[in-house]
């Protein structure tokens, strides 16, 4: 397994247009997240799901936006009538529920390296 | 709500030297995590160390330590011997409580190392 990846790495696209990412998370992973970080900032945090459930959604995650993960593996971001507010590095997550990853037993998260979107 | 300060905006250190990448955080909950990542500019966020709000010995992961001070509610990153590889963004982010899903990030330090 080779992490987190996600797809498209840059996308751009004119005000009013739909666009959607694609994340594929660590195979053995059940959770996986969504961020989104503007620049100069950190990411912040839109939604989490556990395997096909989503368990929390961000107020930041306006009716435009739609994240789903249909049978607990890929997730999807649809971002519907985009705007230039909507510019951003989205960047997805996963992790292990339980024990996590980290000898500690901490909940880390593996990043992807992020879909860059430029509304113009 | 959680807030994470990260008041250095950027860095320059030697290679070879040690730099400190200080965070302070605001919570009165006990139990929360704290974890620092490195983003290169590839983009992708590279986990580096964890504390736990009750381990109370400082975390360590090879070059990497945190200098954790609860009653300053502080958890300061220290990297050791730097490297030109080090040249990145280092955010601090806390979950809560211990091993929640969720991240609260901070602003971010750039830290560009001098060969």
């Amino acid at each position: 397994d080779t992490g987190v990846s996600q797809d498209p790495r840059h996308k751009i696209t004119k005000r009013g247009q739909n666009v959607t990412f694609r994340c594929d998370p660590i195979s053995e992973h059940n959770r996986l997240y969504w961020y989104r970080q503007t620049l100069g900032q950190g990411p912040e945090f839109l939604t989490y799901f556990q395997n096909e459930a989503q368990l929390e959604k961000s107020r930041l995650l306006s009716d435009r936006f739609s994240a789903e993960r249909p049978k607990g593996s890929f997730s999807t971001l649809e971002i519907q009538r985009t705007e230039q507010g909507d510019s951003a590095m989205y960047l997805c997550a996963s992790s292990s529920a339980g024990s996590g990853t980290h000898h500690s037993g901490a909940n880390v998260l593996t990043f992807g390296a992020g879909s860059r979107l430029t509304v113009l | 709500a959680q807030k994470i300060t990260q008041t250095q905006p950027g860095m320059f250190v030697q290679e070879k030297e040690a730099v400190t990448l200080d965070c302070t955080y605001d919570t009165s909950d006990q139990s929360y995590g704290l974890f620092w990542y490195k983003q290169p500019s590839s983009g992708e966020m590279i986990f580096l160390i964890y504390q736990g709000s009750y381990d109370e010995q400082n975390a360590t992961e090879g070059r990497y330590s945190l200098n954790f001070q609860k009653a300053r509610k502080s958890a300061n990153l220290v990297i050791s011997a730097s490297q030109l590889g080090d040249s990145a963004m280092y955010f601090c982010a806390m979950s809560r409580p211990i091993n929640d899903y969720k991240l609260s990030f901070g602003a971010g330090t750039t830290v560009t190392v001098r060969a």
